[in-house]
């Protein structure tokens, strides 16, 4: 079957770094992807891993262990604006989402 | 056009009606996903469109939800005979197959509530 498991909720400080982790166990793999999704609005785009490693991109960085069936979303110097939900997926042949992590940044 | 474009916002119904419920993907985009999400909670997969191959339909809940896709670009998500339980936003996203990065582009969803 397919599993995707990520923490409820997190909260941290302006200006801090949060790591939020992701577990999947799907039958096949073929990418990993996070989204952010501010309450009452579409998903958008935030990174897609493939291979194993760290994706950077400005503030946000992705990392992916295919081995360990394991990605975290890394969140450099946290604003306010990024509370929201973040969400994990993974393709298997069909795109699968976690329930995502509610971030609350305070001041 | 310029994004994923759903039809209509919010749609309330009586329990019992059947709905109808549409998403236009971007231009050249041939997979076309539908997706759920009810309050506070994540995205859960209804049925994905891949170019002119037979749509995966795993997803979907009851023989109540169906859904086509015209001419691989309009798509509707028909629920019959709707439940206090279909209450939901309904999200539809589209994305191009070809690249390694096949993100997902989504519509603003429609919020369907049953009363």
């Amino acid at each position: 079957g397919q599993n995707i498991d990520q923490p409820t909720e997190m909260t941290a400080t302006e200006g801090a770094i949060v790591q939020i982790n992701c577990t999947y166990q799907t039958s096949g793999f073929n990418g990993l992807f996070w989204y952010q999704q501010h309450a009452g609005e579409a998903p958008t785009f935030l990174s897609y891993n493939v291979l194993d490693g760290l994706e950077e991109k400005g503030r946000f960085s992705s990392f992916l262990s295919r081995s360990k069936g394991y990605s975290y979303l890394l969140l450099k110097e946290l604003q306010m604006k990024d509370s929201a939900s973040y969400l994990c997926a993974v393709r298997d042949t069909v795109v699968i989402f976690g329930a995502g992590t509610r971030l609350a940044v305070h001041p | 056009g310029a994004g994923v474009s759903q039809s209509p916002s919010n749609k309330v119904t009586e329990k019992g009606k059947d709905v109808e419920l549409r998403c236009d993907p971007i231009s050249g985009h041939t997979a076309l996903y539908w997706y759920r999400q009810s309050l506070g909670q994540g995205l859960e997969f209804l049925i994905y469109f891949q170019g002119n191959s037979a749509p995966d339909k795993s997803g979907l809940p009851s023989d109540r939800f169906s859904a086509e896709r015209t001419g691989g670009s309009v798509s509707t998500l028909t629920i019959q005979r709707t439940q206090q339980e279909d209450s939901a936003v309904y999200l539809c996203a589209s994305s191009s197959p070809t690249g390694a990065n096949t993100e997902a582009f989504f519509g603003q969803g429609t919020r369907l509530t049953v009363v």
